[in-house]
């Protein structure tokens, strides 16, 4: 079991590219959180996503970042016209299930440098 | 709005010796999450405390859950050099998938 996979693993992107995170689950989990987490920091939720659902969006940006989770293949956490408070560690998780204990495993991370 | 303190958010100590590392959070919640990060590395699940006066353990390190006092603790034995890392906890937040996450505690063990 390959576990939560992420690419790329780092990303350097200038000011008003767009930046284009993937992630596939755990097999089996068809829950994907998509986190943030700054230098020094915790991490900060993002999206919620089941295949080809948005459950819960709260915690993104409603400007320049999307993110989709297609009937095939990878979630895709899209950032559009990239500035340098985006440089971050993008961290994607999966579950089996919400309820009940809802243990997350994490992916390695997708580093986003902005120029 | 939750939220949740830990404390150190450094900690440098000697092998062998003890210590123990504090979350609190700041409205009801009946579980919390601990994990561990190594730099430049994914998080990895330690332990999840689902109950007031709840208490794993696994190897040196305990963690225990007083949802009273909106505290948890993680108790670190006799360490070793290996436990050096990042360790965070977090609280879901209205729902189990949302977890709003401590500030992180980065423990360095000098052998």
């Amino acid at each position: 079991n390959a576990g939560v996979m992420q690419n790329p693993r780092h990303l350097v992107r200038r000011r008003g590219q767009e930046a284009r995170l993937r992630c596939s689950p755990m097999k089996g989990h068809s829950h994907v959180y998509w986190y943030r987490q700054l230098p020094e920091e915790g991490l900060k939720f993002m999206v919620y996503l089941q295949k080809e659902n948005i459950i819960d969006e709260s915690g993104m940006p409603k400007e320049r970042f999307s993110a989709e989770f297609p009937k095939e293949g990878p979630s895709i956490l899209r950032i559009q016209q990239v500035v340098r408070g985006d440089s971050a560690a993008y961290f994607c998780a999966s579950s089996l299930r919400v309820s009940g204990a809802n243990v997350l495993t994490f992916g390695a991370g997708s580093r986003l440098t902005v120029l | 709005e939750l939220k949740v303190e830990q404390n150190p958010l450094f900690l440098s100590m000697q092998e062998g010796k003890n210590y123990t590392i504090y979350c609190n959070y700041s409205t009801t919640s009946d579980r919390l999450y601990w994990y561990r990060q190594d730099p430049g590395k994914s998080l990895e699940s330690l332990f999840v405390l689902l109950s007031n006066g709840a208490v794993k353990q696994e190897g040196r390190l305990m963690a225990s859950l007083d949802t009273k006092a909106r505290l948890s603790t993680l108790h670190i034995t006799a360490a070793v050099h290996d436990l050096s890392a990042t360790y965070f906890c977090a609280v879901p937040y209205r729902y189990n998938y949302q977890l709003i996450w401590g500030a992180g505690t980065k423990l360095i063990i000098k052998p």
